[in-house]
């Protein structure tokens, strides 16, 4: 069974400090993995990673994955309290080619 | 394009009442998910369809649940009867089959059951 692990489940941190969110993932015919932002609403889309090494940046907001020990990860340097949501990992593969998700790490930002 | 877009909002209702959510991928999307979000589990993936044909329904919790997808613009989740243990967000996610695409999500059905 396809298999996505995030930690922390949850983080508090302070505005302007550094956090770094983990992703680990099992899943047969990897194709991709994806982190997703969620706020209020739907899940919103941040990076797609399928070649291991290759650093992907937005702003404050990087991504690395790492093949060979299946595991990513999503830095965010200076946060900002708009920063606060639920960070979403899922792996793209499986037997039937699915998304699984990872059950979030809930981020907190306080001023 | 508007987006993935998912009726109702809200639903509140009976238990054992039937429940019906909708919902209409982005365009050109051959490929649709549904998902059930709770604090306890997270993300869930229920069963998700490929050019409107089920590939995976692994995820559909009981027989009480069952999804169609009559054409490519539209998809329904139903649960019959319907449990409080059902209360959930339920969320449609499109993308494109094939290839390496992220998926788009729909703004979420927030289903309490009482």
């Amino acid at each position: 069974e396809d298999k996505v692990v995030q930690s922390p489940l949850s983080l508090v941190v302070h505005e302007g400090d550094t956090v770094t969110l983990n992703c680990s993932y099992e899943v047969t015919n990897f194709r991709s993995l994806l982190w997703y932002k969620q706020e209020k609403k739907a899940p919103t889309f941040l990076f797609m990673l399928t070649s291991s090494g290759i650093e992907k940046k937005s702003g404050r907001l990087s991504s690395i994955l790492d093949k060979k020990e299946l595991f990513s990860i999503l830095n965010i340097t200076a946060t900002q309290t708009g920063d606060s949501a639920i960070y979403l990992c899922a792996s793209h593969g499986g037997g039937a080619d699915g998304l699984t998700f990872g059950k979030g790490t809930h981020l907190i930002i306080q001023p | 394009d508007a987006g993935v877009i998912q009726s109702p909002r809200h639903e509140v209702t009976e238990m054992g009442q039937e429940v019906t959510l909708r919902c209409k991928p982005i365009s050109g999307h051959n490929s649709l998910f549904w998902y059930r979000q709770t604090m306890m589990r997270g993300l869930e993936l229920l069963i998700y369809f490929n050019n409107n044909v089920p590939i995976d329904d692994s995820g559909m919790p009981e027989d009480r649940f069952s999804a169609k997808m009559p054409n490519a613009s539209f998809s329904t989740l139903k649960i019959q009867p319907s449990e409080p243990r059902d209360s959930a967000v339920y969320f449609c996610a499109s993308r494109r089959v094939g290839g390496w695409t992220e998926a788009f999500f729909g703004q979420g059905t927030r289903l309490t059951v009482v």
